[in-house]
């Protein structure tokens, strides 16, 4: 079935760096794809929705200058921390929208856990 | 605004046991649910879905029926296996389609043999 590849699974960075997380679509095209934040026992809450070859669409009370979110291909969308604080620490996971055969399915990333020191 | 809440865990069972997880949702219209899986170290996969009042969703031997009266959606097993140790999320879209999904915090559920 159709994957969702997610990197990195985890990642550990200094305070004022900046991490960037890839979210790819294996085997179909994805013109959509989202990317959410959990906090722990917390829902996971949207963040912003990425349209390829579009600006992302961000959900209120979202920085998109914090967040960059890049949908280049329909294969790949990035997002990328930006000047990570502790506060970012979180765990970020994408979803890709397949609408081919078989009518529109949703399928997600296995995740990112960042921690910023 | 659209919200899902469900049982906290962990949820620790004997395998073979029956298990409920409880889901409750506010949303406007007629929203579609769903419950995702989230095995250890992979990304959520769709379990089970209903679009309508009174449905019910099944796969793997997991139920849900779409109760608009109560506005629940409970997940439900007759007998469980230590395979299905994972995180369960109850989800629910308002529009009809997948622009957005609102979750809720996940349960995690533990069978031991």
């Amino acid at each position: 079935g159709a994957v969702v590849s997610q990197h990195p699974s985890r990642v550990i960075c200094k305070s004022g760096t900046s991490v960037k997380i890839e979210c790819r679509s294996l085997d179909f095209q994805a013109t959509t794809m989202f990317w959410y934040r959990q906090f722990p026992k917390k829902s996971l809450m949207l963040m912003a929705t990425s349209n390829e070859g579009s600006k992302a669409t961000y959900e209120q009370g979202v920085e998109k200058d914090k967040f960059l979110i890049n949908h280049a291909s329909l294969t790949l969308s990035t997002l990328t921390v930006t000047s990570a604080h502790p506060e970012d620490s979180s765990f970020y996971i994408c979803s890709a929208r397949d609408t081919g055969d078989g009518g529109e399915k949703l399928f997600f990333g296995s995740g990112t856990q960042l921690s910023v020191l | 605004g659209d919200s899902v809440t469900q049982m906290e865990g962990p949820v620790t069972l004997s395998e073979e046991a029956f298990l409920t997880i409880n889901c409750t949702y506010t949303a406007t219209g007629y929203p579609s649910l769903f419950w995702y899986v989230q095995y250890p170290g992979e990304g959520l996969q769709l379990l089970l879905k209903a679009t309508k009042a009174d449905d019910k969703g099944s796969n793997k031997g997991f139920e849900a029926t779409y109760r608009k009266e109560t506005t629940s959606f409970h997940l439900e097993k007759g007998s469980v296996q230590v395979s299905d140790s994972a995180v369960y999320f109850c989800a629910l879209t308002s529009s009809g389609g997948y622009q957005k999904v609102t979750f809720g915090t996940g349960t995690k559920l533990q069978v031991i043999p």
